[in-house]
């Protein structure tokens, strides 16, 4: 079973809030991940990290940040929260080596008004 | 470009089998994922199969990889309602870099009692 938590479930804010969405994983995974899900189910990589310190943009532009400073933990800030980051964001992680299997939170459904 | 596909809705009786159905278009993909996503949660892997394999059969479920057509299909036998879910094909066309999962849009299968 997959130890990977994300919080909250469920955040309704209003435009212009600054917000962060928390992803910790107990299981010591160095690779870690941000996927953006649409409502038509398509998944997006908007964030990667392969371990402390580093983090990388993903395929899909985002106006969110994150950051690296624990293994376990990797939180994924927006600045200033717009209706169209209205989504679900995915945490993901995996271990170190060749097509480890992804390990993902349950995610975090994000409303902005 | 690399790309995945898969058809969208698949609705099936309960009791009956389901076949889920995807095309790839990357011939270097060495590894072939299927993850199911249940309503409010996250990806949970279900099965993967190597390139050099045409078939693997985990109790219920069943793979088969047609590496010259890059097709591969998820059957599931004796589909039960719990089955239903939204099934997502990924193939990692770059050995060892989970980042370049290429995600299909997922099949939403509904099994009517």
């Amino acid at each position: 079973e997959a130890d990977i938590y994300q919080t909250p479930r469920y955040l309704v804010i209003g435009t212009g809030k600054k917000i962060t969405l928390e992803c910790s994983q107990t299981m010591g995974h160095d690779k870690m991940y941000w996927y953006q899900q649409d409502p038509g189910m398509e998944l997006h990589l908007i964030h990667y990290s392969y371990g402390v310190n580093s983090t990388e943009k993903g395929d899909l532009s985002s106006e969110s940040t994150v950051s690296r400073i624990r293994t376990e933990h990797f939180p994924l800030t927006l600045e200033s929260a717009r209706p169209s980051h209205t989504s679900q964001y995915l945490c993901a992680s995996s271990e170190e080596g060749h097509n480890s299997p992804l390990h993902f939170g349950n995610g975090t459904r994000l409303t902005v008004t | 470009g690399e790309d995945v596909e898969q058809s969208l809705f698949l609705s099936v009786r309960e009791g009956d089998s389901s076949v889920i159905n995807c095309t790839y278009t990357d011939s270097s993909s060495t590894y072939l994922y299927w993850y199911k996503q249940e309503p409010g949660a996250g990806l949970q892997l279900l099965t993967y199969i190597f390139s050099n394999m045409d078939m693997k059969q985990d109790q219920r479920l069943t793979v088969l990889l047609n590496k010259k057509d890059k097709h591969l299909s998820l059957r599931i036998a004796d589909t039960q309602t719990g089955d239903s879910a939204i099934y997502f094909c990924a193939e990692n066309p770059n050995a060892g870099n989970n980042r370049k999962l290429i995600w299909g849009l997922g099949t939403s299968l509904a099994v009517n009692p």
